[in-house]
């Protein structure tokens, strides 16, 4: 089973600015990497795909990087709307798929 | 506009069996990657199952041997019959589609396992 970490567990950053959340794999997934976002009381949404590619409709400020074991998810001007959890997910070693344990994204 | 339901969650004791159902709308559940992901309560995500279209199934090894997951066309709707049930099952469950990421979730049902 891949393990997924992200880092940190918690973000402070202040509106407006730039966000970096960390995931990486115990072992190489290709670019097989999904990013989510997840507000109080909603269900997860598809972010990012195949490590960079955005999703229907979402801005283009979240963008996504990183191959093999290594990934990042970038958020370039936080708006009031993105303080989140977020979750990577692996598909290129399953079954299982796996995801990391979240970053919560919270206002400084 | 393509949507999913998620109803059958509830409470039931340990050992019990629980079906949850999962309704689609504007896509068509035997065409598609359709998952089960589950959330326990102020926890992480945690896949459950997957029913390829070919209809091929996959498990996590915390419930293989206890759920089954599978689909009706006629209905449009994804199942997870899930059996010998313990508290460690008890979460939020979502069906969700997808296979290169998971681009359409439904909003959940809860279970509970407790005595």
């Amino acid at each position: 089973e891949v393990l997924m970490t992200q880092s940190p567990a918690t973000l402070s950053v202040s509106p407006g600015e730039r966000a970096t959340l960390s995931c990486r794999a115990s072992q190489s997934v290709s670019t097989n990497l999904a990013w989510y976002q997840q507000k109080p009381g909603q269900a997860p949404r598809l972010l990012i795909y195949d490590a960079f590619s955005r999703a229907a409709g979402i801005p283009d400020r979240f963008s996504g990087s990183g191959s093999g074991t290594e990934f990042t998810l970038t958020i370039s001007s936080l708006q009031s709307e993105d303080f989140a959890v977020y979750y990577c997910q692996q598909y290129g070693n399953w079954p299982p798929y796996t995801f990391g344990q979240g970053t919560k994204v919270e206002i400084k | 506009e393509m949507q999913l339901v998620e109803s059958g969650g509830g409470w039931i004791q340990p050992g019990g069996s629980l079906r949850l159902s999962c309704a689609a709308s504007g896509l068509t559940v035997s065409t598609n990657y359709m998952n089960w992901v589950r959330q326990a309560p102020g926890k992480g995500l945690e896949w459950v199952s997957i029913i390829h279209r070919s209809g091929s199934t996959y498990y996590a090894d915390s419930v293989k041997g206890r759920f089954t997951i599978s689909r009706d066309s006629s209905q449009n709707t994804l199942y997870l019959q899930m059996n010998s049930l313990t508290a460690e099952d008890t979460a939020l469950y979502y069906c969700a589609r997808g296979y290169y990421g998971l681009n359409v979730w439904g909003q959940g049902t809860a279970v509970t396992v407790s005595s």
